[in-house]
């Protein structure tokens, strides 16, 4: 069965360091997510992507966060500088295209959990 | 705006008992409602969903959930729970208008007593 891929799954970094984490979609899969997870919470969306261009942003921290899919594939989510308050886990997620205008379930991966020292 | 109301933090039954988790929303247009599992320190698994039709649907591992459009209610329900499904649930809205965006509540932590 096909499965949305993270890495690294735990990621330690000090306070005012660069982070960087890394999502494959399901193969196919033109729509991908990425979600903040704080502890206790549910999943809040930082950045949706269709194919390689950005299609809400509205939530991500462009003050230190960025987030990039060059090829409409892979993806990266970056953090620089790190702060305490980032440490959550943060999801990747990914839909086919909706050819019906029906929503898809949206399919998650095994989440990177970062911790700021 | 959509949200989602998970008004129980904690719940813990015994093994073999029936659960009902509640789950109300808030959205104008028919909503798109889901249903997640997660185990600790894992992504995010599809219990069920919701998109027309018949407003009780099935899911995996035994669990089922009911639409209610009068109450704004999306409750999953189990009639036998295991000791495996302890974790966390979390109900989900979409919007209608395309986007696949959802909306999260902030989840139910499920314990059960063998």
């Amino acid at each position: 069965e096909a499965e949305v891929a993270q890495s690294p799954r735990y990621k330690i970094t000090e306070k005012s360091q660069a982070v960087a984490f890394w999502c494959d979609p399901i193969s196919g899969h033109a729509t991908l997510y990425w979600y903040r997870q704080i502890l206790g919470q549910g999943p809040e969306l930082l950045v949706q992507f269709q194919d390689e261009s950005v299609v809400d942003d509205s939530q991500l921290p462009k003050d230190r966060f960025s987030a990039e899919r060059l090829k409409g594939v892979d993806s990266t989510l970056k953090i620089q500088p790190a702060e305490l308050g980032d440490s959550a886990m943060y999801l990747c997620a990914s839909t086919p295209n909706s050819v019906s205008g029906k929503p898809y379930e949206q399919y998650f991966g095994p989440g990177t959990r970062l911790t700021v020292t | 705006a959509q949200s989602v109301t998970q008004p129980d933090i904690h719940i813990t039954v015994s093994e073999g008992a029936s659960l009902e988790l509640r789950c109300n929303y808030s959205y104008g247009a028919t909503p798109y409602l889901f249903w997640y599992v997660q185990s600790p320190g894992q992504g995010l698994q599809l219990l069920l969903k919701y998109f027309s039709g018949d407003t009780l649907v099935q899911g995996i591992k035994g669990f089922e959930a009911e639409f209610k459009r009068s109450q704004s209610s999306f409750n999953l329900r189990k009639p036998s729970v295991h000791w495996s499904d302890a974790a966390e649930y979390f109900c989900a809205v979409g919007a209608s208008g395309g986007g696949n965006k959802l909306t999260f509540g902030t989840g139910t932590q499920l314990k059960v007593e063998l």
